[in-house]
């Protein structure tokens, strides 16, 4: 079964920092786009951010909310992504999903459950 | 940035009804739109992409057109499992932005 599932999230305070995991089965992740996107509470989607693939160099583009705070990164080796999340704001309170593009203009085909992050004092 | 402005917000209609939704692009963005589905608590669910292409195992009775850089999303014949909230997304240009969303409600 192709599926990505999150880990990681939790509550945290202003300021502070968290790291998201996602992980793939049932494909060949590294032939793969695979992003960030999150969902505030009562809110809508926001796309987060991507890491290219090795062919790419792992190039990476983010909103411009978390331009400076947030980092994504890949292993492929562990069919896996990661978002590594610091300087925490009480607006960056949502569920993370990874979703899965198969190409650079390609719809998101799967994504995971998603994991809450709460930022709160 | 792309903004992609999407209507109605929300719409409430019959089961068997036409529905349509509709989602404009504040710039060119070729093709590269896609729809999905959102029931509550979960995660979405892709429906269209690239405007007009059905993903598999999407019923027939959801379709997507584009005219220009209006794009539609139309469900010929509502059902009761359609209710949901559905966001479109380009797909063109970084940052990848959504439409602020159309939730649908069975009468």
């Amino acid at each position: 079964e192709v599926q990505l599932v999150e880990s990681g999230g939790g509550l945290v305070q202003p300021g502070g920092s968290l790291r998201l995991s996602c992980a793939g089965s049932g494909f060949t992740f590294s032939d793969h786009y695979v992003d960030w996107v999150r969902q505030a509470p009562g809110k809508g989607l926001e796309w987060v951010g991507r890491t290219r693939k090795k062919t790419n160099s792992y190039t990476t583009e983010y909103v411009a909310s978390v331009k400076g705070r947030f980092t994504i990164s890949r292993d492929d080796s562990k069919n896996s992504l990661y978002l590594q999340m610091n300087s925490l704001k009480t607006e960056d309170t949502a569920v993370y999903y990874c979703a899965r593009a198969g190409g650079r203009y390609s719809a998101f085909d799967i994504w995971g459950q998603g994991t809450m992050v709460t930022v709160s004092s | 940035d792309i903004q992609m402005t999407q209507s109605p917000s929300t719409l409430s209609a019959s089961v068997g009804d036409r529905v349509t939704i509709t989602c404009r692009a504040s710039q060119s963005i070729s093709s590269w739109l896609a729809w999905y589905q959102q029931k509550a608590g979960k995660a979405p669910k892709l429906l269209i992409y690239e405007a007009s292409s059905l993903e598999s195992g999407v019923p027939s009775r959801f379709s997507g057109s584009v005219s220009g850089t209006e794009f539609t999303l139309t469900i010929s014949s509502l059902q009761p499992d359609d209710s949901a909230t559905y966001y479109c997304q380009q797909c063109n240009s970084y940052p990848l932005t959504f439409g602020g969303g159309t939730k649908v409600e069975i009468k």
